[in-house]
């Protein structure tokens, strides 16, 4: 997958393979970075998150890397299935005035090829 | 379902006109969002209100006000409509608001189509 840009990117994978969408982000002071999935005529969901003091977290088929370095996120998805279809977000938060801040990226759209 | 109900689904309007857009966060949420997604700016962060309180401003216009009534629902003011206010309407909530994933974590409705003619 490519990092966003200003038209959408779209990242095709075969059912079964894995999948790794890229983000980058602007902002080294969000404390928490988040992955969120959109599917066609819903609003986004929730997927995984990993605070900026991490490099790397592993939910459910899912795993989040993240590289302040480069101030690279990525999404892996293992064994990528056809409801993974979606266009997937990446996120900063940022605690400001006492209220949360989201920042979404511009996204990416995953096609699972059957 | 994430529990976030919008209404109305689609709302056709002229521009300089002026519409309400309504949202029922999950039930025990204290915090509500609303964002707008376009095809030419993504999903931009407007403005947060947690208990009834404004807690954080994004992007959003002064053209377009919100606020979080007693019983925590929301509405979202577009007034004097421009062609370019054209988007989705996202409402999402969370349990609080303030710090950590209670706060980022958030459950977005289904959305408000807006088309301004």
């Amino acid at each position: 997958g490519e990092s966003v840009g200003l038209h959408l990117p779209t990242l095709s994978v075969q059912e079964g393979d894995n999948s790794i969408i890229n983000c980058a982000y602007s902002n080294s002071a969000s404390d928490y970075f988040i992955w969120y999935k959109q599917e066609s005529g819903k609003g986004p969901q929730f997927i995984i998150d990993i605070r900026s003091n991490m490099d790397k977290r592993q939910g459910q088929r899912v795993t989040v890397l993240l590289n302040k370095t480069v101030k690279h996120l990525s999404l892996q998805i293992a064994a990528t299935q056809p409801g993974d279809s979606a266009v997937y977000f990446c996120a900063e938060n940022r605690v400001t005035g006492g209220g949360n801040k989201l920042t979404f990226g511009t996204g990416t759209q995953l096609k699972v090829e059957l | 379902d994430s529990g976030v109900t919008q209404t109305p689904k689609h709302l056709i309007t002229a521009t300089g006109q002026r519409v309400t857009l309504r949202c029922s966060p999950r039930s025990g949420d204290l915090s509500v969002y609303w964002y707008q997604q376009s095809l030419d700016q993504g999903l931009q962060f407007l403005i947060q209100y947690y208990n009834g309180e404004e807690r954080a401003k994004g992007n959003i216009l002064e053209r377009f006000s919100a606020q979080q009534f007693p019983d925590l629902h929301s509405e979202l003011n577009l007034s004097s409509l421009e062609l370019g206010d054209s988007a989705l309407y996202f409402c999402a909530s969370s349990v609080e608001g303030t710090s950590g994933r209670s706060g980022y974590e958030q459950f977005f409705g289904p959305g408000t189509r807006l088309t301004v003619l």
